[in-house]
């Protein structure tokens, strides 16, 4: 089945304390992405890929990092998480950086205390 | 870079009623509008989009519209359904080509169908 995978689905940390969501996904996708959804502000672009060892910044990278090592997986980095960046996080990917539809992942919903 | 905006926030209308919900953008380069359905607990998942050599697509019961003059979009729900119920988000590209990178979403519209 054609999917986008993040992990965890849940995660609850501490300020300061590094951490990492994967994301995969089994389509051969060029493009990757990272959005943070929150209420009233919508989906909001991190970093994006647009190939293997290729990444860019979105509308809000301060605090993130990205790696594209892979062509199917996509992490994303938190080195030091701050309260602000409790958020729910998605992973999308597409064919390629025209316009094909996005498939999103179902989200990692993080919480730092 | 692109701003988009999308009106209501919450909307709330009786089943086999229809909604519509209404989006502008700012940047008149912007010629790919996706809109995204997302049901609780999931990711967006797209139901129907439209690129700016056109006025109007329909799917069924979903429509979009698009007048470029007055850069607003629309997407109208005929006839609903409880599993219409979710959060709709418009989107905007102003890439070439509508690429993903240049993706502005709408804030979201939380569609509920009441019985």
């Amino acid at each position: 089945e054609a999917q986008v995978t993040q992990n965890p689905r849940y995660l609850i940390t501490v300020t300061g304390k590094k951490l990492t969501v994967t994301c995969s996904q089994n389509m051969n996708h060029e493009y990757m992405s990272w959005y943070r959804q929150d209420p009233g502000l919508g989906l909001r672009q991190i970093y994006y890929s647009m190939n293997v060892e290729v990444t860019d910044k979105g509308d809000v990278p301060e605090g993130y990092k990205v790696s594209r090592k892979e062509k199917r997986n996509f992490p994303l980095i938190l080195e030091s998480p701050s309260p602000n960046q409790t958020s729910l996080y998605f992973c999308a990917s597409t064919r390629d950086r025209t316009n094909s539809p996005l498939h999103f992942g179902n989200g990692t919903r993080l919480t730092v205390t | 870079g692109e701003n988009v905006e999308q009106h209501p926030s919450t909307l709330s209308v009786q089943e086999g009623d229809s909604a519509v919900i209404k989006c502008t953008y700012s940047d008149s380069a912007s010629n790919y509008f996706p809109w995204y359905k997302q049901e609780l607990g999931k990711g967006p998942q797209l139901i129907i989009d439209i690129r700016s050599n056109v006025g109007e697509k329909k799917d069924q019961r979903i429509a979009v519209t698009l007048n470029k003059t007055a850069k607003h979009f629309s997407l109208h729900i005929t006839e609903t359904q409880p599993e219409d119920s979710a959060v709709y988000f418009c989107a905007a590209s102003f890439r070439p080509g509508g690429g993903a990178d240049g993706l502005t979403f709408g804030k979201g519209t939380h569609l509920i169908i009441q019985p």
